[in-house]
């Protein structure tokens, strides 16, 4: 089957840092994908990974590793509007669609 | 240009009734595809359109759906009967080929309350 889970929620502080877990069971492997999504909001584009390893952009990075079939989503100095849910989602070579987890709520508090 | 344009942004329908979805993808972009989000859930794939191809329709959860996709642009999604159950919102996203290895671009969501 096809699977992606991913924590419900997560709290963390402003200023700190948070690892967000993602972890797949797809019958085709394209990539994966982070979109963040304001409450209200359409999904929007964080990062990309094929490869394994660790992508940096700016205070966002996202990590893969294809033999465990697990990514994570680590955000750095947290800010309130960092509060949003967060989807991790696959490129499925087996049909021509992404397949996306239920999303983790991230809330950032003071 | 524009991003991905959905309307109406709210709707609320009875029980029974038809309703139309209308999705206007990014000018270019060959492929075009529809989600479902309930309250505090992710994303259930519904259906994808790809060029002049076959549509992916594996994803529509029962027959009272249906979509279509005019000259290759604005895609409308027509629920018929409608349920409770059907409420939540739809979001349509487009991307420049379907490569599965391509970022989605999402329009804003039309947001279905049926009564």
């Amino acid at each position: 089957g096809q699977n992606i889970d991913q924590p419900t929620e997560m709290t963390a502080t402003e200023g700190a840092i948070v690892q967000i877990n993602c972890t797949y069971q797809t019958s085709g492997f394209n990539g994966l994908f982070w979109y963040q999504q304001h409450a209200g909001e359409a999904p929007t584009f964080l990062s990309y990974n094929v490869l394994d390893g660790l992508e940096e952009k700016g205070r966002f990075s996202s990590f893969l590793s294809r033999s465990k079939g697990y990514s994570y989503l680590l955000l750095k100095e947290l800010q309130m509007k960092d509060s949003a849910s967060y989807l991790c989602a696959v490129g499925n070579t087996g049909g021509f669609k992404t397949i996306f987890g239920a999303g983790t709520r991230l809330f950032v508090k003071a | 240009g524009a991003g991905v344009s959905q309307s109406p942004s709210n709707k609320v329908t009875e029980k029974g009734k038809d309703v139309e979805l209308r999705c206007d993808p990014i000018s270019g972009h060959t492929a075009l595809y529809w989600y479902r989000q309930s309250l505090g859930q992710g994303l259930e794939f519904l259906i994808y359109f790809q060029g002049n191809s076959a549509p992916d329709k594996s994803g529509l959860p029962s027959d009272r759906f249906s979509a279509e996709r005019t000259g290759g642009s604005v895609s409308t999604l027509t629920i018929q009967r409608t349920q409770q159950e059907d409420s939540a919102v739809y979001l349509c996203a487009s991307s420049p080929t379907g490569s599965t290895n391509e970022k989605l671009f999402f329009g804003s969501g039309t947001q279905l309350s049926v009564l």
